[in-house]
């Protein structure tokens, strides 16, 4: 079993819906989560980043930690064809700074 | 400002042939970071660096890989001999020194081994 796992997708919505990704992890050591949006060669960028349970917003973005149940969702409203790239879900032990775990990501597809 | 900067963006050699792959990091980040992405084992960190020293390479597969550091603005990945198995995107991020907000990536180098 991989420590973060996501749906591959791909995930086609209209535009203007709200996109909704989740991200399970099995370790309970992790400690930092991040989304990063990745284009289609591309590198990936840095959306959002949390370490606590709750909802942190930036913008049209929202990212969702619980951490009792394990999985983090990032929600994307009013979605824009723009958004359209996979969405990886990536998390961090405490005292492994700079070791990444990356989930396998998920495709999304917004159509005008 | 410059991103990370990667170079070759795509090389496409033949099995056993040598592959260097090279990336300058953002100036004044003090961390920097080689992955490898593929379909099937999607991104997976090889090896990273803080002030040119390499602290953890536990992820780099085997003896045919190696990474240097020669300075703070430049970092080669090398592979010989390559072989198919090794075509995958190869990506260099970088991060400043205790940052916990983490890594900014460059646009990758394609990698085809025929």
């Amino acid at each position: 079993q991989k420590e973060v796992e996501q749906n591959s997708g791909p995930l086609s919505v209209p535009e203007g819906a709200i996109v909704s990704l989740n991200c399970t992890y099995s370790n309970s050591a992790f400690q930092y989560f991040m989304w990063y949006r990745q284009y289609s060669r591309k590198g990936p960028e840095l959306l959002m980043y949390t370490y606590s349970s709750g909802n942190k917003e930036d913008g049209r973005f929202t990212a969702q930690l619980n951490k009792a149940s394990q999985y983090v969702s990032l929600l994307i409203r009013d979605s824009q064809p723009s958004d359209s790239a996979t969405y990886l879900c990536a998390v961090q032990y405490f005292d492994s700074w700079g070791k990444l775990q990356f989930g396998a990501g998920t495709q999304v597809v917004v159509t005008p | 400002d410059a991103g990370v900067i990667q170079s070759p963006r795509h090389e496409v050699t033949e099995m056993g042939q040598e592959v260097t792959l090279r990336c300058k990091p953002i100036s004044g980040h003090d961390y920097l970071f080689w992955y490898r992405q593929t379909m099937m084992r999607g991104l997976e960190l090889l090896i990273y660096f803080n002030n040119n020293v390499p602290i953890d390479d536990s992820g780099m597969p085997e003896d045919r890989f190696s990474a240097k550091m020669p300075n703070a603005s430049f970092s080669t990945l090398k592979i010989q001999p390559s072989e198919p198995r090794d075509s995958a995107v190869y990506f260099c991020a970088s991060s400043p020194d205790g940052s916990q907000v983490p890594q900014h990536f460059g646009d990758g180098t394609r990698l085809s081994i025929l």
